[in-house]
């Protein structure tokens, strides 16, 4: 099976400030149609999970353009260019791309 | 709007059934991938099942194979989970998510005895 690594496990940001989340994989996510099926979602406190960026990059709608998505193959970095309080949840990153489907540990942020 | 709404959840006990729910809306539901995910209190989140757009194919995370079935009506909008043989680990919120999102609210099923 796949393994997903996510780190750091958690961080504290002020607002504002960058903040950055990677996600390593044990295989390739590129898939043979040019597509990278990794995704970031984030759980904020009592809420379901919402999808961030899906396909490595993409942001889903109505998601501020301050998240981004990068990486290939098997590294990936979640970038959120300026924190404000809403980030506040855990992140996961989720590959798509071999049975069985898999998320990352998670990723706590809070707000200094 | 997309709108994904789980029901069906409930208290159990161990090695009963249960099957889950969930009613879609605000998008062409025939052609969409579709999964659960579930989440125990206070754990990460773990895939559990997905479902082909025309249910060609379904795959199971190993802990559920042979246990929980995925299933969908495309004709009423409806995706499935039936859960068999329930043990007390399977204890969680169960999301219902289209593939690349979004995701349902949860049900929550509690197993024990």
């Amino acid at each position: 099976d796949v393994v997903m690594t996510q780190t750091p496990l958690s961080l504290s940001v002020t607002p504002g400030q960058p903040a950055s989340i990677s996600c390593k994989s044990s295989q390739s996510l590129l898939h043979g149609d040019g597509k990278t099926y990794l995704y970031w979602y984030l759980q904020r406190p009592g809420q379901s999970p919402q999808v961030l960026i899906y396909e490595l990059s993409n942001r889903f709608s109505g998601v501020p353009d301050r998240f981004s998505g990068s990486g290939s193959g098997t590294d990936f970095t979640l970038k959120i260019s300026r924190v404000e309080a809403e980030d506040v949840g855990i992140y996961y990153c989720m590959q798509t791309m071999h049975l069985p489907y898999n998320f990352g540990q998670g990723t706590t942020l809070e707000i200094k | 709007q997309v709108q994904l709404v789980e029901s069906g959840g409930g208290v159990v006990q161990p090695g009963t059934s249960l099957r889950l729910s969930c009613a879609a809306s605000g998008f062409t539901f025939s052609t969409h991938a579709m999964h659960w995910v579930r989440q125990a209190p206070g754990k990460g989140l773990e895939w559990a099942a997905v479902i082909w757009n025309d249910g060609s194919k379904r795959y199971y995370e190993d802990s559920v194979k042979g246990r929980f079935s995925i299933s969908r009506d495309n004709s009423k909008n409806t995706l499935y989970l039936q859960m068999n043989s329930l043990r007390v680990e399977d204890t969680a919120v169960y999301y219902c998510a289209r593939h690349g999102g979004p995701w349902g609210q949860g049900t929550l099923v509690t197993v024990s005895s």
